[in-house]
């Protein structure tokens, strides 16, 4: 079974600190998204990354796909209350239809 | 606004009856699926429908019926549901099924 796991699974910061999430597998995922939901809401897309060791960025957020496409990180520079959420990451298995989703992160941002 | 619709937001519903969720496509995509996000648990997919045919059930009991009339519509049927059906019911489409996903807002599902 593929699995995606998140790590941390909550974490509660200062407005103004920098953090990073993590999504990892064993898998290999011929593509990755990040989503953001908030409560009582559908995932919300940030971004999809496909070549392996690709970086993008959206403004505050830098998003990281492994060079063997296996894991990626989300970095948020000085944190707002705004990205308060639930942070999701979702892999494509190769060859298939299936979206596996990551565990979540949960943030809070504490003005 | 992600261009993708659910209704009901909400719904109640006793173990005996029947109702259905629906979602309205408006980006001229191919491609719908059904997902449940469950509390604590990550997004389960459930079903996959690519140009009006279904190409991926995930091992989903049969009391959950979708139906894919056209590309820009998907159903869910619902009838004789367990409490621990209760849970959030997400929508998405994409362009093609392996395209990135666009998700509705989802319909909060509680079983009585």
């Amino acid at each position: 079974t593929q699995l995606l796991e998140q790590s941390p699974q909550f974490l509660s910061i200062q407005e103004g600190e920098n953090l990073t999430v993590y999504c990892n597998s064993s898998s290999v995922f011929s593509s990755l998204q990040w989503y953001r939901q908030e409560p009582g809401e559908g995932p919300v897309l940030l971004v999809t990354v496909v070549t392996g060791g690709e970086v993008k960025k959206l403004k505050r957020l830098t998003f990281q796909f492994g060079d063997a496409r296996k894991d990626s990180s989300l970095h948020i520079t000085a944190a707002q209350t705004g990205d308060t959420g639930l942070y999701l990451c979702a892999g494509l298995s190769s060859g298939t239809y299936k979206y596996i989703f990551g565990t979540g992160t949960r943030l809070k941002v504490l003005a | 606004e992600t261009g993708v619709t659910q209704t009901p937001r909400h719904l109640v519903m006793g173990m005996t009856n029947k109702k259905s969720l629906k979602c309205e496509q408006h980006l001229g995509h191919n491609a719908m699926y059904w997902y449940k996000q469950s509390a604590k648990k990550p997004l389960e997919l459930m079903f996959v429908y690519s140009l009006e045919e279904r190409v991926e059930n995930n091992s989903v009991p049969s009391r959950f019926s979708p139906e894919c009339p056209n590309s820009s519509h998907l159903f869910l049927h619902l009838h004789t549901l367990q409490p621990e059906d209760s849970a959030l019911y997400l929508c998405a489409s994409s362009q093609g099924p392996q395209e990135t996903q666009y998700f509705g807002p989802g319909t909060r599902l509680l079983v009585l």
